[in-house]
């Protein structure tokens, strides 16, 4: 079965450089969902999109800004990295008729030097 | 606010015995959902089992089970038969409904260890 697909799995940045983190949900679920998590600590959630439209956010920070597109895959743009911003960030899907099935891509561990 | 409790650290089982690891959670919300995720080493967050707040009977997934028992706020996880494979960082989870979207909210996690 397919699952959700990030891209790049790593990434290494610079301080004060920008990072796009791309998602490709599973086929035919609408709703995207991007998460956090710091080295040792459970994942945070960061923002969600419903059909292309933002539909929650969470502990996001104002450099950090994510759209999804008109075949659902979702962009999350990370501007003025900083030191704190090395963690793994997790796309998560799920359909609007099966919420409580939301599944997560490998994810993209991100290291800011 | 929704709140996750994982108040076990680390657990060692044996393997082939059983083991649990405990959630609570804390939610005014009527209409919920519970969910426990697995982490191995490698990072990634694989899909276990999910348990609804009106499912009368407790969800199951091979050797996985979920105890769920509503008035004391717990949804435990029970993994019978364990392997050398189930040794991974599990998350207790609970959504929380916006719309038609649905953000999860994880506890602290339980780094489960099996030994020979």
């Amino acid at each position: 079965a397919a699952g959700v697909i990030q891209s790049p799995r790593h990434l290494i940045k610079e301080k004060r450089e920008t990072a796009t983190l791309k998602c490709y949900p599973i086929p035919r679920h609408d709703t995207v969902y991007w998460y956090q998590q710091g080295p040792g600590q459970d994942p945070q959630f960061l923002i969600s999109f419903y059909e292309k439209m933002q539909s929650d956010k969470g502990s996001i920070p104002d450099r950090f800004s994510a759209q999804q597109f008109s075949d659902y895959h979702s962009e999350l743009n990370m501007s003025s990295l900083e030191l704190g911003d090395s963690a793994l960030y997790f796309c998560a899907s799920s359909s609007t008729d099966r919420t409580y099935e939301q599944y997560f891509g490998p994810g993209t561990r991100l290291t800011v030097t | 606010a929704q709140k996750i409790t994982q108040t076990q650290p680390g657990m060692f089982v044996q393997e082939k015995e059983a083991v649990t690891l405990d959630c609570t959670y804390d939610t005014s919300d009527q209409s919920y959902g519970l969910f426990w995720y697995k982490q191995p080493s490698s990072g990634e967050m694989i899909f276990l089992i999910y348990q609804g707040s009106y499912d009368e009977q407790n969800a199951t997934e091979g050797r996985y089970s979920l105890n769920f028992q509503k008035a004391r706020k717990s949804a435990n996880l029970v993994i019978s038969a364990s392997q050398l494979g189930d040794s991974a960082m599990y998350f207790c989870a609970m959504r929380e409904i916006i719309g038609t979207a649905s953000k999860l909210t994880f506890g602290t996690g339980t780094r489960l260890q099996v030994t020979l």
